[in-house]
């Protein structure tokens, strides 16, 4: 079973259109994220949420939008993509920070591979 | 801000032999958790292995060890005998107790020659 799953796993767009990630987990954690990595291959935290509420939010253009349904959910939403929106976007879970000491590994998705045309 | 340094990019090593990867980080707190994980080509990031910093005994998984030098704030993966499959990117990776951010290095690309 996937513990952490995202869809799609490719998005090729162009452009100024407006475009959706779903991520889910299955483990059971009250904790999810979403990371960007960009084309150097570094990773950077955008948002988190625990139990449906933000947490975290870095400096990211309010065109994300996170979106979370239920605490097995975190979807990203982006708006107007630009061309340097291009990048892998990963969803990650873990148990809130704190919760259960040695229980808080964040675990992540395959990633999405976004490319703006 | 907490901040990881991976200061080799690529690193190559004979298949069987041993390999280390090397991970420093700054930090003013005592407690937090150190990762390491890996990026195949597949992109999924794996968790390869874990420590506490509280403990001072290194975590080990099977090939993956660490040596955990909380003083000069060095956290390094030893990979014994090295096999195809531990060809990837590898992330070195902090995060302070009580603390939902991750903060991850900018990696390291493993070759593993045959």
């Amino acid at each position: 079973d996937t513990a952490v799953s995202q869809t799609p796993k490719y998005l090729v767009t162009q452009m100024g259109n407006d475009k959706s990630i779903k991520c889910e987990q299955n483990l059971g954690h009250d904790t999810m994220y979403w990371y960007k990595q960009d084309s150097k291959k570094f990773l950077k935290i955008m948002f988190s949420y625990n139990n449906k509420e933000l947490i975290i939010n870095e400096t990211v253009p309010n065109r994300f939008s996170p979106k979370s349904p239920d605490k097995a959910h975190l979807n990203l939403h982006i708006n107007s993509l630009e061309l340097g929106d291009s990048a892998v976007y990963f969803c990650a879970s873990s148990l809130l920070a704190g919760a259960a000491r040695g229980q808080e590994t964040q675990y992540f998705g395959p990633g999405t591979r976004l490319l703006v045309l | 801000a907490q901040t990881v340094t991976q200061s080799q990019p690529e690193m190559s090593v004979q298949e069987a032999e041993t390999v280390t990867l090397s991970c420093t980080y700054d930090t003013s707190e005592s407690d937090y958790y150190l990762f390491w994980y890996k990026q195949p080509p597949s992109r999924q990031m794996i968790l390869v292995i874990r420590q506490e910093a509280y403990k001072q005994q290194n975590a080990t998984e099977n090939r993956f060890s660490v040596n955990f030098q909380k003083a000069a704030k060095s956290f390094s993966l030893k990979i014994s005998d090295s096999q195809l499959g531990d060809a990837a990117m590898y992330f070195c990776a902090y995060r302070e107790t009580g603390a939902n951010n991750l903060f991850f290095g900018t990696g390291t690309r493993l070759t593993v020659i045959p």
